[in-house]
């Protein structure tokens, strides 16, 4: 069952700017993860945080957890044109098995 | 992270025809999955490949219509049945060491067309 939401469905910014996207879920999980898919192919591991993080940090990219509301949000800073895909939220409810959000798609206009 | 292959990358099909997607890993793996995304949609796990023994479906999926093989650590199929309209997806299969707290690598999809 799809229990990930994402906020928003489309964003669109100036090359340079940050970009913000946010994951909200239902129900308890081992951790949630971040992935980047480029024009309907396979999608590229971007993040991974615990139930017990609160903040994570990998380059340019910066994902925080809330689990108490059960809310992360995915933060690129300095966007760049080839940022542009969509980003998904999936939590890991257990045995590795993913629950996707509906993704985020994100345009860097140049 | 373990490099995965599947083919074919795209086809397109005649309704009431199989087609049969093959994911291959470059190195053993504890976990293999398999996705579907339909059109402008989001990823749906459709079933827990198991070395050896039956796939596990997830809710909304059977057997008879996406029947799987995982004949080792290393390789695993996927078949679409008796296609519809409906069918067109991507198919995506991804693969995971097991344990806690360990990211999914994905390969980069079939995309399925059925006329």
């Amino acid at each position: 069952s799809q229990q990930g939401e994402e906020d928003p469905q489309a964003l669109s910014i100036q090359e340079g700017e940050n970009a913000t996207m946010n994951c909200s879920y239902k129900t308890s999980i081992n951790n949630l993860q971040w992935y980047r898919q480029n024009s309907g192919r396979g999608l590229v591991h971007l993040i991974l945080i615990r139930s017990n993080e609160r903040e994570k940090h990998s380059g340019r990219l910066r994902v925080t957890l809330d689990t108490s509301k059960k809310s992360s949000s995915l933060l690129i800073t300095a966007s760049r044109a080839a940022d542009t895909a969509s980003y998904f939220c999936a939590t890991d409810e257990g045995a590795q098995k993913l629950v996707f959000g509906q993704g985020t798609r994100l345009t860097i206009n140049p | 992270s373990a490099v995965i292959s599947q083919k074919p990358s795209r086809d397109i099909c005649q309704r009431g025809t199989s087609l049969t997607i093959q994911c291959q890993v470059d190195s053993q793996v504890t976990m293999m999955f398999w996705y579907r995304q339909q059109p402008g949609q989001s990823l749906t796990l459709i079933a827990t490949a198991n070395q050896g023994s039956e796939a596990t479906y997830e809710s909304g999926f059977v057997i008879d219509k996406f029947p799987i093989s995982r004949p080792n650590l290393t390789f695993s199929t996927l078949t679409v049945s008796n296609m519809s309209p409906e069918d067109s997806s991507i198919y995506l299969c991804s693969v995971g060491q097991g344990g806690y707290n360990q990211p999914q690598h994905f390969g980069d999809g079939t995309r399925l067309s059925i006329l």
